[in-house]
């Protein structure tokens, strides 16, 4: 059961732009950081977004991260055909389950 | 090239056990935390456990808390999770993943996943 709540899917045209909200608590997302992951149908995840807002080496700037209290917002412009996937935010919960916790994932379609 | 690859998914009876071992290579495996993630057919990422770097410290769902085991040998860049009493709902793509973690001077912990393996197949089924 995922703590990390994700709207199920979002869609816009090519070229446009789209954002995946990610809510959480304070055991989580109020006092950590928030990395965002894509899935592209058939593959493992792939690290999109770490530390709220930083992109790892080859990600283009189109994709984009934000955290305001406790939920976090990945944000994609200039959809692309190739963005069609699904989208999970992750961080760390430090309740007395402590552990890893992602979102309940988001599939972007492209119109 | 930093890699991981997964092996030992399979089909198993209920109740049954299955090892599953994760072979690291390109980068100093003894260095990092590790994971394990599943996905459920059609169902979204969860989380399943982590070790620390020399294994002294593991954190575990709740929902395997007991049943599975998560260790590491690093002389041979290997991960592993020792599943027993496996479940129906146990059935799902097991992924290996390379950790970051840790405070920051705030005291805020960053925690993501940069490097996974493909995964591994687990069926639970009679």
């Amino acid at each position: 059961q995922s703590v990390l709540t994700q709207p199920p899917s979002v869609s816009a045209a090519p070229g446009q732009k789209v954002t995946i909200s990610c809510s959480g608590s304070s055991s989580n997302i109020g006092n950590n950081y928030v990395s965002w992951y894509q899935q592209l149908p058939g593959t493992a995840p792939k690290l999109l977004i770490y530390d709220n807002n930083k992109r790892p080496s080859g990600i283009p700037d189109r994709f984009s991260g934000s955290k305001s209290g406790t939920s976090a917002t990945l944000g994609i412009t200039g959809l692309q055909t190739g963005d069609e996937a699904d989208y999970y935010c992750g961080t760390w919960d430090s309740s007395l389950s402590a552990g890893g916790v992602f979102g309940t994932g988001t599939k972007v379609t492209v119109l | 090239e930093v890699q991981l690859v997964e092996s030992g998914g399979g089909l198993v009876q209920p109740g049954g056990s299955l090892r599953l071992s994760c072979a690291a290579s390109g980068f100093t495996f003894s260095s990092y935390w590790m994971s394990w993630v599943r996905q459920a057919p059609g169902k979204g990422l969860e989380w399943v456990a982590n070790i620390k770097q020399d294994g002294s410290e593991k954190y575990y769902v709740d929902s395997v808390k007991g049943r599975f085991t998560i260790s590491r040998d690093n002389a041979k860049n290997s991960l592993y999770l020792q599943m027993n009493s496996l479940r129906a709902e146990d059935t799902a793509v097991y992924y290996c993943a390379r950790e970051y973690s840790g405070y920051d001077y705030d005291y805020y912990y960053y925690y993501y996943m940069d490097v996974w393996g493909k995964g591994t197949t687990v069926t639970v089924s009679s």
